[in-house]
């Protein structure tokens, strides 16, 4: 059973324009959440977190939006660039139960010029 | 900068042999964690460590183990390798905070 799920696969937007990926999750216990970016060959990379007691954190272009009551959390980029074109994928945690990170399947972005 | 290497970016091997990948951290990290990565499946966690010596099950420890000797070096072993361990593995470290720092990975072909 997933307990984070991203059902967006894939995600194709023009350059310039806003990005939204989405992910919810089960556990209620989740009490932290990070997005994290993927280039092929490459290792993940942290892009942004959040915790449970936010409901919206911005670094940049990047900004997380996070849902409790819906267990729902959502990463926008603005303004979308062809460098953004990854895969990206978002993890819960639970802080008291040690540094275990539970991951979404990913959302492939595709930022066209 | 954190530093998380991997032994080998490629490795090929045959079904039934013995298979080691490496994982060093340089950044003194007390968590460290093995994950195999498959399309439209994620990042899956095979097994992490909180200490030299402890190990603990992820979700998906079957056929595979670990050691871990020393703080900055963890080990997984895939005692008999089969065609469905074909994947990419990805090693990462982390302090006593959630965010993880990860390696290059390793892309693992069992032929």
């Amino acid at each position: 059973d997933q307990q984070v799920k991203q059902n967006s696969p894939s995600l194709s937007v023009q350059e310039g324009r806003i990005s939204i990926l989405n992910c919810d999750y089960t556990n209620s216990m989740f009490d932290y959440f990070l997005w994290y970016k993927k280039y092929p060959a490459e290792g993940p990379t942290f892009l942004i977190s959040i915790s449970s007691i936010k409901d919206k954190n911005e670094d940049g272009r990047f900004t997380v939006f996070l849902n409790k009551s819906a267990k729902h959390l959502s990463l926008h980029i603005v303004p979308s660039q062809p460098g953004d074109s990854a895969v990206y994928f978002c993890a819960a945690g639970i802080k008291a139960a040690g540094n275990k990170l539970t991951f979404g399947g990913g959302t492939r972005v595709l930022v066209k010029p | 900068d954190v530093k998380v290497t991997q032994s080998s970016r490629y490795l090929v091997k045959r079904t039934g042999e013995k298979v080691f990948l490496e994982c060093v951290q340089d950044m003194d990290h007390e968590n460290m964690f093995w994950y195999r990565q498959d399309p439209g499946l994620g990042l899956r966690l095979i097994y992490f460590s909180y200490d030299v010596k402890m190990k603990e099950k992820g979700d998906i420890p079957e056929g595979y183990s670990v050691s871990r000797e020393k703080k900055e070096r963890f080990s997984l072993i895939l005692e008999s390798a089969s065609t469905n361990q074909t994947s990419m593995y990805l090693c990462a470290s982390s302090p006593q905070v959630v965010r993880q720092f990860f390696g290059p990975g390793t892309r693992l072909t069992v032929l």
